[in-house]
């Protein structure tokens, strides 16, 4: 089954540790995308990858960092530099730049202590 | 002002009703979706249109593109409906999201 995988589920960290959070799919596409979601508000882009070895801050990209090394895979590490870690992390991907329908993983529920 | 724009932001129904949310946005657009986000976080694409009326199963997606504005209407609601709708447009290259609309159906 095609798809967008993400792990843990759920992830506790102490202040201060780096974290990275796993994105695989195997849809075959081009681009890949970080979003963060909070209580109340709308899902807001971190980073996202249009194409291997390539990627591009989103609105919120201060505190993380991606890579794109293949295709399927675009992990990404929340810093100690993020100030408020805490959040659910989504992660999604597209045909490419030019495909509009976004396909989301089950997310990953990151707190921090 | 937020581009995109859902009401109601909170929605009780009993089980059986219509239900309709809707979505205004400001800005020009490729594309709009509506998301559904279960309890749990997943998030499931239900539609993706940039014209006209779209319809599976209970569901139905309408865009005015004239007037900006879109709306999610669920037919014979049921509780496994429960959730949060989610309306997102495409422009360029990124999507922006709405904050969503959190439904619950009564049994």
């Amino acid at each position: 089954d095609g798809g967008i995988t993400q792990s843990p589920k759920y992830l506790f960290r102490k202040e201060g540790q780096n974290v990275t959070l796993s994105c695989e799919q195997n849809l075959n596409h081009d681009a890949m995308y970080w979003y963060r979601q909070d209580p109340g508000q709308g899902l807001r882009l971190i980073y996202y990858s249009q194409i291997v070895n390539d990627f591009q801050k989103g609105d919120i990209a201060e505190g993380y960092s991606v890579s794109r090394e293949k295709k399927e895979s675009f992990p990404l590490t929340v810093t100690s530099a993020q100030k408020n870690p805490t959040a659910f992390y989504l992660c999604a991907s597209s045909a490419g730049p030019d495909s509009y329908e976004q396909y989301f993983g089950p997310g990953t529920r990151l707190t921090v202590t | 002002k937020n581009e995109v724009e859902q009401s109601p932001q909170n929605l009780t129904a009993q089980e059986g009703e219509f239900i309709t949310i809707n979505c205004s946005y400001s800005v020009g657009i490729s594309a709009l979706h509506w998301l559904q986000q279960h309890p749990g976080g997943g998030i499931v694409s239900l539609f993706m249109l940039s014209s006209g009326k779209k319809k599976h199963g209970r569901l139905i997606a309408t865009i005015n593109i004239q007037e900006k504005h879109s709306s999610l209407h669920i037919t014979a609601s049921h509780p496994r409906d429960s959730a949060v709708y989610i309306c997102a447009v495409a422009r360029d290259d990124k999507i922006i999201f709405g904050k969503g609309t959190r439904l619950h159906i009564l049994p």
